[in-house]
């Protein structure tokens, strides 16, 4: 079935720096993909997403593109900021949909 | 106006105590869901409705029983509740049985001591 792995946290960063979140997927099919954001005490929030092959997300500055060659859809940011601290999870339907796979989340934490 | 909104945001209480969570969405969505979020933040769906009719049923102990009175709305009660029960409940919905990104609830803090 289809699944979603996603790179271990926490990542640690300074103010500025270049950001990359690692997301592989399985799915049969081309499923929408997703980047999801947890602010501390939060629920999920959609941060971006992607329903084909080469579509881009992108928001808040954050981007991420559907790559069906190498199955992933890495989030990135140039230049993060402290306010960007939080869980991030890449999801995906599975086939037959009714629910969002999500991977394990990536904790990252941004210092001044 | 929240979208998807979920009550009581915490709840504290002992082993073997039953106890309810209820969700609402305003977003006129088909398809509603309960996720469990464990301590190392790792989420794993419950259960899936769509127009009020049970879709996924993740071998939850069925201590847990989810009802839908309509599609705006998702109760989760929870039985004889036991310490590992311990988590954030999340509510979402979606439109299209998932094939669409779905919209999450705060959450509720569920702490059984």
């Amino acid at each position: 079935g289809n699944s979603v792995t996603q790179m271990e946290g926490p990542v640690t960063l300074s103010e500025e720096a270049f950001l990359t979140i690692n997301c592989t997927y399985t799915a049969t099919g081309y499923p929408s993909l997703f980047w999801y954001v947890q602010y501390p005490g939060e629920g999920l929030q959609l941060l971006l997403k992607a329903t084909k092959a080469d579509d881009k997300g992108s928001n808040k500055g954050f981007e991420a593109t559907y790559r069906k060659e190498t199955t992933s859809f890495h989030l990135e940011k140039g230049s993060v900021q402290v306010s960007d601290s939080a869980v991030y999870f890449c999801a995906l339907p599975p086939g037959g949909y009714n629910k969002l796979i999500f991977g394990a989340g990536t904790r990252l934490a941004v210092h001044p | 106006d929240t979208a998807v909104s979920q009550t009581p945001k915490y709840l504290v209480t002992q082993m073997g105590n039953d106890k309810s969570i209820k969700c609402e969405q305003n977003l006129g969505h088909d398809t509603m869901y309960w996720y469990k979020q464990d301590s190392k933040k790792f989420l794993k769906i419950m259960f899936s409705y769509n127009n009020k009719e049970l879709i996924i049923n993740e071998t939850v102990p069925n201590r847990f029983s989810p009802k839908s009175p309509d599609k705006a709305h998702l109760n989760l009660h929870i039985n004889s509740l036991e310490l590992g029960d311990s988590a954030v409940y999340f509510c979402a919905s979606s439109q299209g049985r998932g094939r669409t990104e779905a919209f999450f609830g705060q959450g509720t803090r569920l702490t059984v001591v």
